[in-house]
């Protein structure tokens, strides 16, 4: 049981360039999300979705795409990569019962920008 | 509008000492809070949860939270710390009407020998 998934691990980008973070999980969960943390931030919520096909904004969706054709995978797309983007970005999911208590996370994404 | 705030940034204190870490929260509703905690380098494990019922909630790793209403306050306390303990420590608000989590910004605890 892989849990959830994150790829790359590591990724470093120019200015303007586009990249997708993948994220899958094999728990059948409903609800995946993506989060960003900054030191001093906490996690911030970017975009989440509570089933195939269903997508919403969190806090700080500017910048960001995300879609979700099936159960297992949330892809989370930077369009035109910016500075202010760099961080570290987490996926997580759970069941929809358990978004509070349950929510399993990834392993990291450590994003820079130059 | 709804908010997590954690006043200290990073917190000092010596091996076997007591601890507390500060969580104040803003939410109209009933509040979901939770406290995590995250090792350097790894993901966020979950310490305990308060959803109803009795105020003090027991969590993994010896730690304890108090809720407590008239204060908007969910204060996170060990008894003794270990030098395991240093991390940073979140504590976060869930909003059922949304499925959003709120997080505080964090408290990096660091264990003097």
């Amino acid at each position: 049981n892989a849990g959830v998934t994150q790829t790359p691990k590591f990724q470093v980008l120019k200015t303007g360039q586009s990249m997708t973070l993948q994220c899958a999980q094999d728990m059948n969960h409903e609800y995946m999300s993506w989060y960003r943390q900054d030191p001093g931030m906490g996690l911030r919520l970017i975009h989440y979705s509570v089933g195939a096909g269903i997508t919403d904004q969190g806090e700080v969706p500017n910048g960001y795409n995300v879609s979700r054709s099936t159960t297992e995978d949330f892809p989370l797309r930077l369009l035109s990569a910016a500075p202010s983007q760099t961080s570290v970005y987490f996926c997580a999911s759970s069941s929809l019962q358990g978004v509070a208590e349950k929510l399993f996370f990834g392993s990291g994404t450590q994003l820079s920008v130059l | 509008a709804q908010s997590v705030t954690q006043p200290d940034i990073h917190i000092t204190v010596s091996e076997g000492a007591s601890l507390e870490l500060r969580c104040n929260y803003s939410y109209g509703a009933t509040p979901y809070l939770f406290w995590y905690v995250q090792s350097p380098g790894q993901g966020l494990q979950l310490l305990l949860k308060y959803f109803s019922g009795d105020t003090l909630v027991q969590g993994i790793k010896g730690f304890e939270a108090e809720f407590k209403r008239s204060q908007s306050s969910f204060n996170l306390r060990k008894p003794s710390v270990h030098w395991s303990d240093a991390a940073e420590y979140f504590c976060a608000l869930f909003m059922d009407s949304n499925y959003q989590l709120i997080w505080g910004a964090g408290t990096k605890l660091i264990i003097k020998p």
